[in-house]
């Protein structure tokens, strides 16, 4: 398998700008995962979804951010609008429980965010 | 609510010496989870080791080794003779009953020098 795979690798905006990233989840697994790390927060769950659902999206900064999920083999996070402190590095994670014991979460790549 | 902390910020060793990363946790829950990621200059997030509450039993894998004492509600992390590619931030993680997402600790930078 190709693991969890997120695109673009890297992106610069300018503030205001309307920004999407995207996250292909390994295929066969029911969870899937945002999270975005700074240096003065460290590595924060954003959201996440299970069979495509949203279940918990307390992490999510401000109604700037949005998630979404239309298939299993698709999500996206959107900053509209961005601003410089959403500058991050923005991980995708996907991982299957199937008996609902946890299983480890398989990472993507991340993608780095630089608004300026 | 959950916590996670790691309270070594930065350790350097040189190489072949041992290492121990600190872990400790604070939850409500009593099935729990916890992990231990690896993160190298390039950036990724690599799993190394998954361990329920349930199991106290230490691990070894390799050079590595791991240490879940739940009376002090730690979960500690060794490298037996580091080497340099050893040199990562290493995560410690905690997970609560439901598959609800991983809180993270911030992370300790290892340093292995020649």
């Amino acid at each position: 398998d190709a693991g969890v795979i997120q695109s673009p690798r890297h992106e610069v905006t300018e503030m205001g700008q309307e920004v999407t990233l995207r996250c292909k989840p390994i295929s066969g697994h029911d969870y899937l995962f945002w999270y975005r790390q700074t240096m003065m927060r460290g590595l924060e769950l954003l959201i996440y979804f299970n069979n495509n659902v949203p279940i918990d999206d307390s992490g999510m900064p401000e109604d700037r951010f949005s998630a979404k999920m239309p298939n299993a083999s698709f999500s996206t996070l959107k900053i509209q609008p961005s601003e410089p402190r959403d500058s991050a590095v923005y991980f995708c994670a996907s991982s299957s429980a199937p008996t609902r014991r946890v299983a480890e979460q398989f990472f993507g790549p991340g993608t780095r965010l630089t608004v300026l | 609510a959950q916590k996670v902390t790691q309270a070594q910020t930065e350790i350097s060793v040189v190489e072949k010496e041992d290492v121990t990363l600190d872990c400790v946790y604070e939850t409500r829950d009593t099935t729990y989870y916890l992990f231990w990621y690896k993160q190298p200059p390039s950036g990724e997030l690599v799993f190394l080791i998954r361990r329920n509450s349930f199991d106290e039993q230490n691990e070894i894998s390799g050079r590595y080794s791991w240490n879940f004492q739940k009376s002090t509600s730690s979960f500690n992390f060794t490298i037996t003779a580091s080497q340099v590619v050893d040199s990562a931030v290493y995560f410690c993680a905690l997970e609560g009953p439901g598959a609800d997402g991983l809180t993270f600790g911030k992370g300790t930078h290892l340093i292995i020098q020649p």
